[in-house]
């Protein structure tokens, strides 16, 4: 248990659905993160937070919507998604954002797009 | 930008030997590296992690050494136990704390601990 929870574990949508992935850290942590998983690549980088303020959009399709109403939970808004975005979706927090403080994960989202 | 590059892909050991994962990157200027291990149905989790001024860094079976003239680093894991068989990430960034650095990953190592 890392402190940091994901709901739903398991995602399955069609590519015209709308759904909302959530994040949630018990941590007391000042930045979020959500990273994209796909087999066989690095995890990549999504969006980061840091005190519920966007600091980093890394090019991600406008179909990836994040949301962070306070420093404890984070969304990710889907729409209109495609296969290839099928993928485990993971959380992160820190401390404070920057690349020394240590990343604690969430178990991750398994989003299935049909 | 940074890019950082892991092999083997996958490992398998017998339970008892020394396994061994490296990694090259590419900014010289990156001066912090974390390896996180991510088992199975569970997001990644920190083991352990090595700054530029210094060359090698051990916890108990685990240690991490760097070479920064090459820009590569491994990680050594000694007398591997089953539970060791997750998959292995390594990861570079600039480690400022005054600014945002990406952590920037390597595409993992599958280690497979044979009993």
């Amino acid at each position: 248990e890392t402190g940091v929870t994901q709901t739903p574990r398991h995602l399955v949508m069609g590519m015209t659905n709308k759904k909302s992935l959530k994040c949630e850290q018990h941590l007391g942590h000042n930045a979020m993160y959500w990273y994209k998983q796909s087999a066989k690549k690095p995890l990549e980088l999504m969006f980061v937070y840091s005190l519920e303020e966007r600091v980093e959009n890394n090019s991600v399709p406008s179909r990836f919507s994040p949301e962070c109403p306070n420093s404890s939970h984070l969304f990710l808004h889907l729409h209109t998604l495609q296969p290839e975005d099928s993928a485990l979706y993971l959380c992160a927090s820190s401390q404070d954002f920057g690349a020394p403080y240590e990343q604690y994960f969430g178990p991750g989202t398994r989003l299935t797009v049909t | 930008g940074e890019n950082v590059e892991q092999h083997p892909s996958t490992l398998s050991v017998q339970e008892g030997d020394s396994a061994v994962i490296k990694c090259t990157y590419s900014d010289s200027a990156s001066n912090y590296f974390p390896w996180y291990k991510q088992e199975l149905g569970k997001g990644p989790q920190l083991i352990i992690d090595i700054r530029s001024n210094v060359g090698e860094k051990k916890d108990q079976r685990i240690a991490v050494t760097l070479n920064k003239t090459a820009k590569h680093f491994s990680l050594h894991i000694t007398e591997t136990q089953p539970e060791d068989s997750a998959v292995y990430f390594c990861a570079a960034s600039s480690g400022q704390e005054t600014s945002y650095d990406k952590v920037i990953f390597g595409p993992g190592t599958s280690l497979s601990v044979i009993p």
